[in-house]
């Protein structure tokens, strides 16, 4: 089974900060990588996919970039709404892993 | 609009059963394979199974296979989890989870989520 490992666990920064979040597989998945977003008390909404596929109605603030095992996740400008924990998932085969989430909060 | 409604969930003993419904309705529902996800209390996300849109693929975690069934009723626009032998850490809030994927796939990341259904093993 293919293993997601991402860092940090969690991270603090200020807004208008640039935040890089990295996600590594255990084996190569091309760029069948997905990136969901998790607000407090709320359902994952689906970022990115593709590795670096922005989803419909996702702010240009996001994106993503990595094939085979390293990927990355980047928020350009770091908003009081972006608060959340954030999940790397590979779909290259199943069992379709997440890894362990990031958790964002504003310093 | 998409929506994803799942029912089912409650309180049940150790060793016991339930079974997980998600009606869907504002896509194609027979054109899209589906995925369950659960999270634990205070955890993180964990995929449980995948069906593709015909039904004929299914693929569950190894933390389920075995106990877990998927399936899915297009006539009804339904999908389902028939859960056996539940464990106390079978205990969370179970998503069903639409995928983008909808031709000759079964992965492809999902874009639409239901609000989830709580399951709870405790005796």
């Amino acid at each position: 089974d293919i293993q997601m490992t991402q860092s940090p666990s969690s991270l603090s920064a200020s807004v208008g900060d640039r935040v890089t979040i990295t996600c590594r597989a255990s084996q190569g998945i091309s760029n069948y990588l997905a990136w969901y977003q998790q607000k407090p008390g709320k359902v994952p909404r689906l970022l990115i996919y593709a590795a670096s596929s922005l989803q419909s109605g996702v702010p240009s603030r996001f994106s993503g970039s990595g094939s085979g095992t390293d990927f990355t996740l980047t928020v350009s400008s770091l908003q009081p709404e972006d608060v959340a924990t954030y999940y790397c998932q590979n779909y290259n085969s199943a069992p379709l892993t997440f890894g362990q989430g990031t958790k964002v909060e504003i310093k | 609009e998409v929506q994803l409604l799942e029912s089912g969930g409650g309180l049940v003993q150790p060793g016991g059963s339930l079974r997980l419904s998600c009606a869907a309705s504002g896509f194609t529902f027979s054109s899209n394979a589906m995925s369950w996800v659960r999270q634990a209390p205070g955890k993180g996300l964990e995929w449980v199974s995948v069906i593709s849109g015909g039904g004929g693929t299914t693929y569950y975690a190894d933390s389920v296979k075995g106990r877990f069934t998927i399936s899915r009723d297009n006539s009804k626009n339904t999908l389902y989890l028939q859960m056996n032998s539940l464990r106390a850490e079978d205990t969370a809030v179970y998503y069903c989870a639409k995928d983008r994927c909808n031709t000759n796939c079964y992965a492809r990341g999902f874009d639409s989520w239901g609000q989830g259904t709580l399951v709870t093993v405790s005796s």
